[in-house]
């Protein structure tokens, strides 16, 4: 079957570092997407990989291990504007066709 | 500016009425998608559409209908066989069917009173 876990909610204060994991599992596992939503918005594209390793974009930056079927976004020098959902999505061609599957979303609220 | 708008916004709906969702693109992207979303489950797909004048069942397609006539546009419609039809609706576009990023509309909150 296909599944991806995520923690429901997470804390962190202002200036901190976060990390945010996500694991899956898929047949046909071909990259894997994180997204940023903030409440009653629509979720805005924050970072792919499809290798294994590190991709940094900034203060985020998100990692992948493909054996593991395992990721994480890693936020740095954390805002207040960072708080918001935190969607882990993985792309799956079963079926013939790449399709999006989503995670429940990670729910991050930082504090002063 | 290029970008996907879906409106309205917000839209109350009797129950046993049908509902139209827009959803309009000009990023000249072939493929369109319409997800669902309900408080603690993740984004499910509805209806796809890789081209022009065809569409696809997602995983949770009935009660709803599409139509791709333009390829700019997919509207949604909310049918009254639809049992649970009050969530938030996103519409999304991507160059290609499968590509990499799948870009997002603004969603429709629907109620059903």
């Amino acid at each position: 079957g296909q599944n991806i876990d995520q923690p429901t909610e997470m804390t962190a204060t202002e200036g901190a570092i976060v990390q945010i994991n996500c694991t899956y599992q898929t047949s046909g596992f071909n990259g894997l997407f994180w997204y940023q939503q903030h409440a009653g918005e629509a979720p805005t594209f924050l970072s792919y990989n499809v290798l294994d390793g590190l991709e940094e974009k900034g203060r985020f930056s998100s990692f992948l291990s493909r054996s593991k079927g395992y990721s994480y976004l890693l936020l740095k020098e954390l805002q207040m504007k960072d708080s918001a959902s935190y969607l882990c999505a993985v792309r799956d061609r079963g079926g013939g066709y790449n399709k999006l599957i989503f995670g429940a979303g990670t729910r991050l609220a930082v504090h002063p | 500016d290029g970008g996907i708008t879906q409106s309205p916004k917000y839209l109350f709906r009797k129950e046993g009425q049908n509902v139209t969702l827009s959803c309009e693109q000009n990023l000249n992207h072939d493929a369109m998608y319409w997800y669902r979303q309900d408080p603690g489950q993740g984004l499910r797909l509805i209806y796809y559409s890789q081209i022009v004048n065809d569409f696809q069942k997602g995983d949770i397609a009935e009660g709803y209908s599409v139509s791709r006539e333009k390829k700019e546009s997919f509207p949604l419609t909310v049918t009254s066989a639809q049992k649970n039809p009050t969530a938030f609706y996103l519409c999304a576009s991507s160059m290609q069917a499968g590509a990499n990023t799948q870009y997002f509309g603004p969603g429709t909150r629907l109620t059903v009173l």
